[in-house]
């Protein structure tokens, strides 16, 4: 089993539309929590970040993090053509002075007008 | 500012030429990373500095080797490359371990993409 499963999709989607990414995780010493926006050619951007149970909110974007399930979620509202890309989850803990992440193999989101 | 500048953009060398990927953030962060991304893939660890001491190498290849000369900069010396070491390569930083911290996260540059002919 991996540490993190993720839904590869694609994920084709109207514009408009709400749209719901998806991760599980196995590794309970997880502490962070991130998502990460990637378009093709360029650096995966940091979208969403935290670090304990519950929902935050960032305009059109809500992550949720439920730590006894050991899932978490992006929510994209009123979703446009420009988050198209590729969101990969990922999750990381402190590990002598820098960060042990673990990614997941990312969804690729088509939102079309 | 959350930014990590990588240069060049793009990159194409032949197998026995040597060059140098170059990386710098002024964030004060003193972890930083170097990691390999082959397309519709995650990004995968190469090393990881912390407090300018190299960390991680995770069985990178000797044809790859890091430098970090200062707490700001990170270089990758590429020689001798085969075309499967082609790849986009992310350099990353976070702040590194300190009491209490709660944000501390991972910020990546726009990577430079690298072909080897």
């Amino acid at each position: 089993q991996k540490e993190v499963e993720q839904d590869p999709g694609p994920l084709s989607v109207p514009e408009g539309a709400i749209v719901s990414l998806n991760c599980t995780y196995s590794n309970s010493a997880f502490q962070y929590f991130m998502w990460y926006r990637q378009y093709s050619r360029k650096g995966p951007e940091l979208l969403m970040y935290t670090y304990s149970s519950g929902n935050k909110e960032d305009g059109r974007f809500t992550a949720q993090v439920d730590k006894s399930s050991k899932y978490i979620s992006l929510f994209i509202r009123d979703s446009q053509p420009s988050d198209s890309a590729t969101y990969l989850c990922a999750m990381s803990l402190n590990s002598g002075g820098y960060q042990k992440v673990t990614f997941g193999t990312g969804t690729k989101l088509q939102v079309i007008p | 500012d959350t930014e990590v500048t990588q240069t060049p953009k793009h990159l194409v060398m032949g197998m026995t030429n040597k060059k140098s990927l170059k990386c710098e953030q002024h964030m004060g962060h003193r972890a930083m990373y170097w990691y390999k991304q082959k397309a519709k893939k995650p990004p995968e660890l190469m090393f990881v500095y912390s407090y300018e001491k190299l960390s991680i190498n995770e069985s990178v290849p000797s044809r790859f080797s890091p430098e970090c000369p200062n707490s700001s900069l990170l270089n990758l010396h590429l020689h001798a490359l085969q075309p499967e070491d082609s790849a986009l390569y992310l350099c990353a930083s976070s702040q590194g371990w300190q009491r209490g911290l709660t944000r501390n996260t991972i910020y990546f540059g726009e990577g430079s993409w690298l072909t080897v002919v």
